[in-house]
């Protein structure tokens, strides 16, 4: 089952604003990655984090890895239409990658 | 394109048949994964190649699932007996040898719809 618990489940936001969801996690992660899904699509990878305290921008995207590595979160600025998906994080736990149920961003224009 | 490919990206079948998807990762990838994905949730692991040994596998893996990757380069998945259960969307994803470093490219997915 899925160890790593996102919020909010799902947002509806205004065009312009910045958005923020994050990804916690009972045990700890030494990786934290961040995925982004369209319909029909798979994931695709927005953010590798690999040290706890780590910050990292990717454009309007950036994404901590938490001190205690047991969580980390996403912040999004000025939001976009195409920003709408399903956003995931993910990290490796033994030789597979364990997911969260996904934060489902809606942005109204 | 250099990305992970899949094929086919819709399968639509009857109970009781056989399906075959197919995966290609990116080139010189050494790991390839296969997820389940099913709606309202992430992906979750089915089983995972180092080359062509394929080292784990998950409990989601019933006896009615087999992969293969021959030649250590595509892959892949067979569904026998499919169930209406197996409908889902089905992921591979690829990865060099990490180092320290996870990262894993997704394919764009085959979704099996059982009917």
């Amino acid at each position: 089952g899925q160890q790593l618990n996102q919020s909010p489940q799902s947002m509806f936001i205004q065009e312009g604003e910045d958005v923020s969801m994050n990804c916690t996690s009972s045990s700890i992660f030494n990786t934290w990655l961040w995925y982004k899904q369209d319909p029909g699509e798979g994931p695709v990878l927005l953010i590798a984090l690999y040290k706890a305290g780590e910050l990292t921008s990717n454009g309007r995207l950036t994404a901590q890895f938490g001190i205690t590595r047991k969580d980390s979160f996403l912040n999004i600025s000025a939001s976009i239409p195409s920003d709408v998906g399903i956003y995931f994080c993910a990290g490796p736990r033994n030789n597979d990658m364990r997911f969260g149920a996904g934060t489902r961003l809606t942005v109204k224009p | 394109d250099t990305g992970v490919s899949q094929d086919p990206r819709h399968k639509i079948t009857k109970r009781g048949q056989n399906v075959t998807f197919r995966c290609d990762p990116i080139s010189e990838h050494n790991r390839l994964y296969w997820y389940r994905q099913t709606l309202g949730q992430g992906p979750e692991f089915l089983t995972y190649f180092q080359n062509e040994a394929q080292l784990e596998k998950s409990r989601l893996l019933s006896d009615r699932f087999s992969a293969e990757r021959p030649k250590g380069s595509f892959s892949t998945l067979e569904i026998q007996r499919t169930e209406q259960g197996d409908s889902a969307m089905y992921l591979c994803a690829s990865s060099p040898t990490p180092r320290g470093r996870e990262t894993q490219y997704f394919g764009p997915g085959t979704r099996l719809l059982v009917l």
